[in-house]
Protein backbone atom coordinates (compact mmCIF):
# COMPACT_ATOMS: atom_id res chain seq x y z
CA UNK A 1 0.00 0.00 0.00
CA UNK A 2 3.10 2.26 -0.32
CA UNK A 3 2.10 5.11 -2.27
CA UNK A 4 -2.13 6.18 -1.16
CA UNK A 5 -1.72 8.83 1.69
CA UNK A 6 -4.26 9.42 4.16
CA UNK A 7 -4.11 11.92 7.09
CA UNK A 8 -4.53 12.22 10.02
CA UNK A 9 -3.76 8.55 11.07
CA UNK A 10 -5.96 8.74 14.00
CA UNK A 11 -8.74 11.36 14.78
CA UNK A 12 -10.78 12.00 18.17
CA UNK A 13 -13.76 13.75 17.98
CA UNK A 14 -16.02 14.41 20.71
CA UNK A 15 -19.96 13.80 19.64
CA UNK A 16 -21.30 16.62 17.67
CA UNK A 17 -18.03 17.54 16.18
CA UNK A 18 -16.96 17.49 12.60
CA UNK A 19 -14.40 14.97 11.25
CA UNK A 20 -12.43 15.61 8.21
CA UNK A 21 -10.41 12.32 6.75
CA UNK A 22 -7.88 12.99 3.93
CA UNK A 23 -5.98 11.01 1.43
CA UNK A 24 -4.14 11.31 -1.85
CA UNK A 25 -3.96 8.49 -4.03
CA UNK A 26 -1.12 7.19 -5.63
CA UNK A 27 0.26 9.10 -8.10
CA UNK A 28 -0.65 8.55 -11.76
CA UNK A 29 -4.02 7.25 -10.06
CA UNK A 30 -7.69 8.67 -11.18
CA UNK A 31 -10.06 6.78 -9.23
CA UNK A 32 -10.98 7.01 -4.92
CA UNK A 33 -12.65 4.77 -3.01
CA UNK A 34 -13.63 5.22 0.85
CA UNK A 35 -13.93 2.19 3.11
CA UNK A 36 -14.74 1.52 6.76
CA UNK A 37 -13.69 -1.27 8.57
CA UNK A 38 -15.67 -2.19 12.59
CA UNK A 39 -13.38 -4.08 14.65
CA UNK A 40 -12.84 -7.06 13.75
CA UNK A 41 -15.14 -6.85 10.40
CA UNK A 42 -14.21 -6.61 7.20
CA UNK A 43 -14.38 -3.78 5.04
CA UNK A 44 -17.93 -2.07 3.69
CA UNK A 45 -17.92 0.01 0.77
CA UNK A 46 -18.59 3.90 1.20
CA UNK A 47 -18.35 5.43 -1.95
CA UNK A 48 -16.33 5.94 -4.84
CA UNK A 49 -14.89 9.25 -6.73
CA UNK A 50 -12.80 10.35 -10.03
CA UNK A 51 -11.72 14.06 -10.31
CA UNK A 52 -14.98 15.88 -9.26
CA UNK A 53 -17.19 13.49 -9.89
CA UNK A 54 -19.31 10.68 -7.27
CA UNK A 55 -19.29 7.71 -9.18
CA UNK A 56 -21.08 5.49 -7.06
CA UNK A 57 -22.19 6.64 -3.27
CA UNK A 58 -24.64 3.63 -2.77
CA UNK A 59 -22.22 2.52 0.74
CA UNK A 60 -22.27 6.26 2.29
CA UNK A 61 -25.19 7.00 5.05
CA UNK A 62 -28.20 9.12 4.01
CA UNK A 63 -27.00 11.76 6.55
CA UNK A 64 -23.79 13.33 8.13
CA UNK A 65 -21.66 12.04 5.70
CA UNK A 66 -20.31 12.96 1.93
CA UNK A 67 -17.56 12.93 0.26
CA UNK A 68 -15.26 14.87 -2.70
CA UNK A 69 -11.99 14.59 -4.48
CA UNK A 70 -11.96 18.10 -6.39
CA UNK A 71 -9.77 18.82 -9.63
CA UNK A 72 -6.33 19.59 -7.00
CA UNK A 73 -6.45 18.24 -4.11
CA UNK A 74 -6.99 15.38 -1.66
CA UNK A 75 -9.89 13.76 -1.34
CA UNK A 76 -12.17 14.26 1.93
CA UNK A 77 -14.06 12.45 3.67
CA UNK A 78 -16.42 14.51 5.84
CA UNK A 79 -18.57 13.56 8.72
CA UNK A 80 -20.55 16.27 10.47
CA UNK A 81 -21.89 15.93 13.79
CA UNK A 82 -20.07 12.51 15.19
CA UNK A 83 -21.79 9.86 17.23
CA UNK A 84 -19.73 7.06 18.90
CA UNK A 85 -21.24 4.50 16.08
CA UNK A 86 -19.08 6.45 13.90
CA UNK A 87 -16.04 5.24 15.78
CA UNK A 88 -13.96 3.30 12.75
CA UNK A 89 -11.00 2.94 10.95
CA UNK A 90 -11.16 4.33 7.58
CA UNK A 91 -9.83 3.17 4.34
CA UNK A 92 -8.96 5.14 1.40
CA UNK A 93 -7.44 3.40 -1.75
CA UNK A 94 -6.85 4.33 -5.33
CA UNK A 95 -6.54 2.18 -8.69
CA UNK A 96 -5.67 3.66 -12.06
CA UNK A 97 -7.10 5.01 -15.16
CA UNK A 98 -9.21 2.52 -16.85
CA UNK A 99 -11.17 -0.40 -15.03
CA UNK A 100 -12.62 0.53 -12.02
CA UNK A 101 -11.92 -1.23 -9.31
CA UNK A 102 -9.01 -3.05 -10.50
CA UNK A 103 -6.15 -3.55 -8.07
CA UNK A 104 -7.27 -0.91 -5.29
CA UNK A 105 -4.18 0.21 -3.25
CA UNK A 106 -4.96 1.55 0.14
CA UNK A 107 -3.45 4.02 2.58
CA UNK A 108 -2.72 2.74 5.79
CA UNK A 109 -6.58 4.09 6.99
CA UNK A 110 -7.80 6.78 9.65
CA UNK A 111 -8.96 5.70 13.04
CA UNK A 112 -11.91 7.67 14.42
CA UNK A 113 -12.53 7.82 17.95
CA UNK A 114 -15.74 9.56 19.04
CA UNK A 115 -15.85 10.36 22.39
CA UNK B 1 -27.16 -7.56 -1.39
CA UNK B 2 -24.17 -9.27 -2.61
CA UNK B 3 -21.15 -10.89 0.16
CA UNK B 4 -18.47 -13.29 0.50
CA UNK B 5 -18.32 -15.31 2.93
CA UNK B 6 -14.65 -16.35 3.98
CA UNK B 7 -13.81 -19.16 5.72
CA UNK B 8 -12.31 -20.45 8.29
CA UNK B 9 -12.50 -17.45 10.98
CA UNK B 10 -9.66 -17.84 12.55
CA UNK B 11 -6.62 -20.64 12.34
CA UNK B 12 -3.58 -21.45 14.77
CA UNK B 13 -1.06 -23.51 13.37
CA UNK B 14 2.29 -24.90 13.65
CA UNK B 15 5.35 -22.98 11.52
CA UNK B 16 5.61 -24.74 8.49
CA UNK B 17 2.48 -25.69 8.35
CA UNK B 18 0.30 -25.32 5.22
CA UNK B 19 -2.83 -23.35 5.31
CA UNK B 20 -5.65 -22.84 3.23
CA UNK B 21 -8.66 -20.77 3.13
CA UNK B 22 -11.54 -19.98 0.88
CA UNK B 23 -14.06 -17.42 -0.26
CA UNK B 24 -17.63 -18.33 -1.50
CA UNK B 25 -20.61 -16.44 -2.80
CA UNK B 26 -24.04 -16.78 -4.77
CA UNK B 27 -23.00 -14.14 -7.18
CA UNK B 28 -20.75 -13.93 -9.67
CA UNK B 29 -17.99 -12.01 -10.04
CA UNK B 30 -15.21 -11.15 -12.41
CA UNK B 31 -12.43 -10.58 -10.19
CA UNK B 32 -11.14 -11.88 -6.93
CA UNK B 33 -8.34 -10.24 -5.10
CA UNK B 34 -6.46 -11.51 -1.88
CA UNK B 35 -5.40 -9.05 0.59
CA UNK B 36 -3.67 -9.28 3.98
CA UNK B 37 -4.31 -7.08 6.67
CA UNK B 38 -1.43 -6.45 9.74
CA UNK B 39 -2.89 -4.37 13.04
CA UNK B 40 -2.83 -0.81 12.67
CA UNK B 41 -2.10 -1.03 8.66
CA UNK B 42 -4.35 -1.08 5.65
CA UNK B 43 -4.51 -4.37 3.30
CA UNK B 44 -2.07 -5.08 1.11
CA UNK B 45 -2.73 -7.00 -1.76
CA UNK B 46 -1.36 -10.55 -2.65
CA UNK B 47 -2.85 -11.95 -5.28
CA UNK B 48 -5.24 -10.94 -8.19
CA UNK B 49 -7.16 -13.32 -10.13
CA UNK B 50 -9.22 -12.20 -13.15
CA UNK B 51 -10.03 -15.61 -15.20
CA UNK B 52 -12.47 -18.07 -14.14
CA UNK B 53 -10.36 -20.94 -13.31
CA UNK B 54 -7.13 -19.16 -13.41
CA UNK B 55 -4.61 -19.90 -10.83
CA UNK B 56 -1.79 -17.95 -9.49
CA UNK B 57 1.11 -17.98 -7.46
CA UNK B 58 2.99 -15.27 -5.59
CA UNK B 59 5.99 -17.16 -3.72
CA UNK B 60 4.50 -19.67 -1.07
CA UNK B 61 1.07 -18.57 -1.86
CA UNK B 62 -1.17 -19.43 -4.44
CA UNK B 63 -4.62 -18.63 -5.06
CA UNK B 64 -7.34 -19.94 -7.62
CA UNK B 65 -10.11 -18.16 -9.34
CA UNK B 66 -13.19 -21.19 -8.86
CA UNK B 67 -14.36 -22.14 -12.72
CA UNK B 68 -17.82 -21.04 -11.51
CA UNK B 69 -16.63 -17.28 -10.81
CA UNK B 70 -18.28 -17.76 -7.32
CA UNK B 71 -15.60 -18.88 -5.37
CA UNK B 72 -11.65 -18.44 -4.86
CA UNK B 73 -9.24 -20.13 -2.20
CA UNK B 74 -6.10 -19.11 -1.47
CA UNK B 75 -3.16 -21.59 0.04
CA UNK B 76 0.17 -20.60 2.16
CA UNK B 77 2.38 -23.21 2.04
CA UNK B 78 5.21 -23.98 4.97
CA UNK B 79 3.87 -21.16 7.15
CA UNK B 80 6.18 -18.81 9.03
CA UNK B 81 6.19 -16.79 12.17
CA UNK B 82 5.64 -13.46 9.44
CA UNK B 83 2.30 -14.38 7.88
CA UNK B 84 0.58 -13.72 10.91
CA UNK B 85 -2.24 -11.46 10.00
CA UNK B 86 -5.70 -11.41 8.64
CA UNK B 87 -6.39 -11.98 5.51
CA UNK B 88 -8.99 -11.30 3.54
CA UNK B 89 -11.02 -11.84 0.46
CA UNK B 90 -12.48 -9.49 -2.13
CA UNK B 91 -14.19 -9.24 -4.97
CA UNK B 92 -15.21 -7.13 -7.83
CA UNK B 93 -17.45 -6.92 -11.04
CA UNK B 94 -21.24 -8.56 -10.43
CA UNK B 95 -23.71 -7.08 -11.93
CA UNK B 96 -24.04 -3.61 -11.68
CA UNK B 97 -21.09 -2.99 -10.35
CA UNK B 98 -19.65 0.24 -10.75
CA UNK B 99 -16.01 -0.38 -9.22
CA UNK B 100 -16.68 -1.66 -5.62
CA UNK B 101 -15.34 -3.96 -3.97
CA UNK B 102 -17.23 -6.51 -1.55
CA UNK B 103 -14.94 -8.06 1.12
CA UNK B 104 -15.32 -11.21 3.14
CA UNK B 105 -15.03 -11.15 7.00
CA UNK B 106 -11.37 -11.82 7.07
CA UNK B 107 -9.67 -14.80 8.17
CA UNK B 108 -7.23 -14.24 11.17
CA UNK B 109 -3.80 -16.75 11.08
CA UNK B 110 -1.70 -17.45 14.16
CA UNK B 111 1.74 -19.06 13.70
CA UNK B 112 3.09 -20.90 16.60
CA UNK B 113 7.07 -20.67 15.82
Amino acid sequence: NAGVMQNPRHLVRRRGQEARLRCSPMKGHSHVYWYRQLPEEGLKFMVYLQKENIIDESGMPKERFSAEFPKEGPSILRIQQVVRGDSAAYFCASSPPGLAGDEQFFGPGTRLTVL
Amino acid sequence: GQQLNQSPQSMFIQEGEDVSMNCTSSSIFNTWLWYKQDPGEGPVLLIALYKAGELTSNGRLTAQFGITRKDSFLNISASIPSDVGIYFCAAYGGSGNTGKLIFGQGTTLQVKP
